[in-house]
């Protein structure tokens, strides 16, 4: 089983929509979660970290769920910009291995 | 600043040749990490390293593959008598200090090692 899986997708979707996806977790003792953005096999980019109580960076969205062991993403009002491969990556407290997922493919179209 | 710089961007090599991808670290990060990431998958663990020390190599295949971070110079990762296998992107992260809760990993742009 792979520690971090992920919805392959694509989502593809109108400018203005609403996209969500998950990711799952093997590890229970994992401590940290991110999401990272990766545009067309560049270099993956931090796009927030993912506290217990959930947080908000503008449009962006990101919930935890511990017993059942999943992380969400969710883009509001889609912008063409956001199109790109959303990675679901968590590490275990003071472990610097960092598990990616194979990532989300969200595609926006005007 | 420069942020984590990566060369070469491509490189191809035919097989049995030897591969060195070099990673140089921002200003003031002396962690780096080497992932792997074959198509269609995530990045994939290969090794940690400071300051002239290898501090995890587990992910790295023992044979073939070797990494150093000398006190002077960029990180190297080598691969020596490449297989077509070993065509993937390489990317290499740094941090300031040793990555945990809220420490960041910076990223370099990759390299692209084709086997031919």
């Amino acid at each position: 089983r792979k520690e971090v899986e992920q919805d392959p997708g694509p989502f593809n979707v109108p400018e203005g929509a609403t996209v969500a996806f998950n990711c799952t977790y093997s590890n229970s003792a994992s401590q940290s979660f991110f999401w990272y953005r990766q545009d067309c096999r560049k270099e993956p980019k931090l796009l927030m970290s993912v506290y217990s109580s959930g947080n908000e960076d503008g449009r962006f969205t990101a919930q935890l769920n511990r017993a059942s062991q999943y992380i969400s993403l969710l883009i509001r009002d889609s912008k063409l910009s956001d199109s790109a491969t959303y990675l679901c990556v968590v590490n275990e407290a003071n472990d610097y291995k960092l598990s990616f997922g194979a990532g989300t493919t969200v595609t926006v179209r005007a | 600043n420069a942020g984590v710089m990566q060369n070469p961007r491509h490189l191809v090599r035919r097989r049995g040749q030897e591969a060195r991808l070099r990673c140089s670290p921002m200003k003031g990060h002396s962690h780096v990490y080497w992932y792997r990431q074959l198509p269609e998958e995530g990045l994939k663990f290969m090794v940690y390293l400071q300051k002239e020390n290898i501090i995890d190599e587990s992910g790295m295949p023992k044979e073939r593959f070797s990494a150093e971070f000398p006190k002077e110079g960029p990180s190297i990762l080598r691969i020596q008598q490449v297989v077509r296998g070993d065509s993937a992107a390489y990317f290499c992260a740094t941090s300031r200090e040793g990555l945990g809760l809220n420490t960041e990993a910076f990223f370099g742009q990759g390299t692209r090692l084709t086997v031919v």
